[in-house]
């Protein structure tokens, strides 16, 4: 167990429809990274968090939006969604703002989008 | 830019037999290099990584990692396979001096027979 925490685990929903990812960091790290696995893609930066703010944006579509808030949980806003969205979603924490920092992973949420 | 390249998208050793994972990374600036293992229904687990310390990096569960700048490589071995290997490897790589963004390879799945 990481100690980070993601809701929920299994998505299913229609295209054109808006989700929202939560993820909960481990005690103490102020960091939160997003990452998109899919078939077609692999495995993809989606965006970073420290304390708040945004620190670092990777191949993250329009559609989608993250937020940090102050109790330092994120949320990921996936919407307009498309059959291409289905993938799993990780969202990872560390305690500072450096990706040389060790990151530890959740269990994802598996987005299916029919 | 970056890239990670690895070769072999399925390994299979037997068990107690040398371990040996492949990756080659392109950097324009030197690397911070990973390895991850992801096993079924998990998130990803770092394994080891090398942020210009030492060559021969240690890591989790008797597995280390040699940098080789000559051959841009970063290749996982393990002298013993366990049958609790059996997962998903990923090699990433992270540009010192820029975003440091990953970029993460393919992966490799690690097959463990008895």
């Amino acid at each position: 167990d990481s100690g980070v925490t993601q809701t929920p685990k299994h998505l299913i929903t229609a295209t054109g429809q808006r989700v929202t990812l939560r993820c909960s960091p481990r005690s103490g790290d102020l960091s939160v990274y997003w990452y998109q696995q899919s078939l077609d893609q692999g495995l993809q930066f989606l965006i970073h968090y420290y304390n708040g703010e945004e620190r670092a944006k990777g191949n993250i579509l329009e559609r989608f939006s993250a937020q940090q808030f102050p109790d330092l949980h994120s949320e990921l806003n996936l919407s307009s969604l498309e059959l291409g969205d289905s993938a799993l979603y990780f969202c990872a924490s560390s305690v500072g703002q450096g990706f040389m920092e060790t990151q530890y992973f959740g269990p994802g949420t598996r987005l299916l989008v029919l | 830019a970056q890239s990670v390249t690895q070769l072999g998208s399925h390994v299979s050793v037997s068990e107690g037999a040398l371990v040996l994972l492949r990756c080659n990374y392109s950097s324009s600036v030197p690397p911070y290099l990973f390895w991850y293992v992801q096993y079924p229904n998990q998130g990803l687990q770092l394994l080891l990584k090398y942020t210009s310390a030492a060559t021969l990096v240690k890591g989790i569960n008797g597995f280390e990692a040699e940098f080789k700048k000559s051959e841009t490589s970063f290749h996982l071995t393990k002298p013993s396979a366990h049958m609790s290997d059996a997962a998903e490897y990923f090699c990433a790589v992270s540009e010192k001096g820029g975003s440091y963004i990953p970029t993460f390879g393919r992966g490799t799945s690690l097959i463990v027979h008895p």
